[in-house]
C-alpha cells in the first residue's frame, strides 16, 4: 500500500498570507493526487485533483504543484473560511490511501 | 442538486452486524462508481470499499475483507454496506462517496454526511 505523509501537522498562518501544505508519497503516484478540505462536523470536500483540476465552486486561491512523490497544496491568500483540516489522497493505485491531514489555523 | 444521504449507523456489540445505506439524488447513479470511506472520530480517512457502476466489481480494504460486503441497487439509487463480525476498531463515521468515473480508483467529488457506527460491549 502506498503511504501518504503530510506535513506539517498544524499550520498557523495570518489572514491574507500564503499557506503551503506538503504531501509525500512512498512511491510515485504520477499526478494522481487529490486534495480535500474537511471542517468540523462535515464530510470532506474535494478541492483539486490531477494536475490542477478544481472541483465545482473551489476558489482560484487554491492551487497545487508537484508530481511523482512530492506535492503541495497552496492557498495563496488565506481567508477565515479556510480554517479546516486538509487531506491528500493518491488514486494511482488501490487502495486510494489518504494522508493523516494538516490542520490549518488562522493566526 | 447532488445529494448523498447516509443512514443505518448505531451502537452494536462486538461480533454483531449492521447495514448502512446511502440514498442519492441529483445525478444518474448508474454512471458512477461508489465508495465507502470511514473516519475514526478525530482521526484521518480510510478507504473501505468501492463498487463499480453496475456492481460487477468490488474492492475491499484488507482490514474489512471477508467481513464487509458492498452492494448497490441502481433502480433505487442506493448504495449499501453490510458489516458483519464487527470489531471495536470498526468504530468510526462511515461516509458514502461518489467517484468521478464509472470504475477504477478515483477522487470523490460528492460525500454523504456520514453515519456513526459504534462497536462496544
Amino acid at each position: 500500500e502506498i503511504v501518504m505523509t503530510q506535513s506539517p501537522a498544524t499550520l498557523s498562518v495570518p489572514p491574507g498570507e500564503r499557506a503551503t501544505l506538503s504531501c509525500r508519497a512512498s512511491e510515485s503516484v504520477s499526478s494522481n493526487i487529490a486534495w480535500y478540505q474537511q471542517k468540523p462536523g462535515q464530510g470532506p470536500r474535494l478541492l483539486i485533483y490531477g494536475e490542477s483540476t478544481r472541483a465545482t465552486g473551489v476558489p482560484a486561491r487554491f492551487s497545487v504543484s508537484g508530481s511523482g512523490t512530492e506535492f503541495s497544496l497552496i492557498i495563496s491568500s488565506l481567508q477565515s473560511e479556510d480554517s479546516a483540516v486538509y487531506y491528500c489522497q493518491q488514486y494511482n493505485d488501490w487502495p486510494g490511501s489518504f494522508g493523516q491531514g494538516t490542520k490549518v489555523e488562522i493566526k | 442538486e447532488v445529494e448523498l444521504v447516509n443512514s443505518g449507523g448505531g451502537v452494536v456489540r462486538p461480533g454483531g452486524s449492521l447495514r448502512l445505506s446511502c440514498v442519492v439524488s441529483g445525478f444518474n447513479f448508474e454512471d458512477f462508481a461508489m465508495t465507502w470511506v470511514r473516519q475514526v472520530p478525530g482521526k484521518g480517512l480510510e478507504w473501505v470499499s468501492t463498487i463499480n457502476w453496475r456492481g460487477s466489481h468490488t474492492d475491499y480494504a484488507d482490514s474489512v475483507k471477508g467481513r464487509f460486503t458492498i452492494s448497490r441497487d441502481n433502480a433505487k439509487d442506493s448504495l449499501y454496506l453490510q458489516m458483519n463480525s464487527l470489531r471495536v476498531e470498526d468504530t468510526a463515521f462511515y461516509y458514502c462517496a461518489r467517484g468521478i468515473a464509472p470504475a477504477g480508483t478515483n477522487p470523490f467529488d460528492y460525500w454523504g454526511q456520514g453515519t456513526l457506527v459504534t462497536v462496544s460491549s
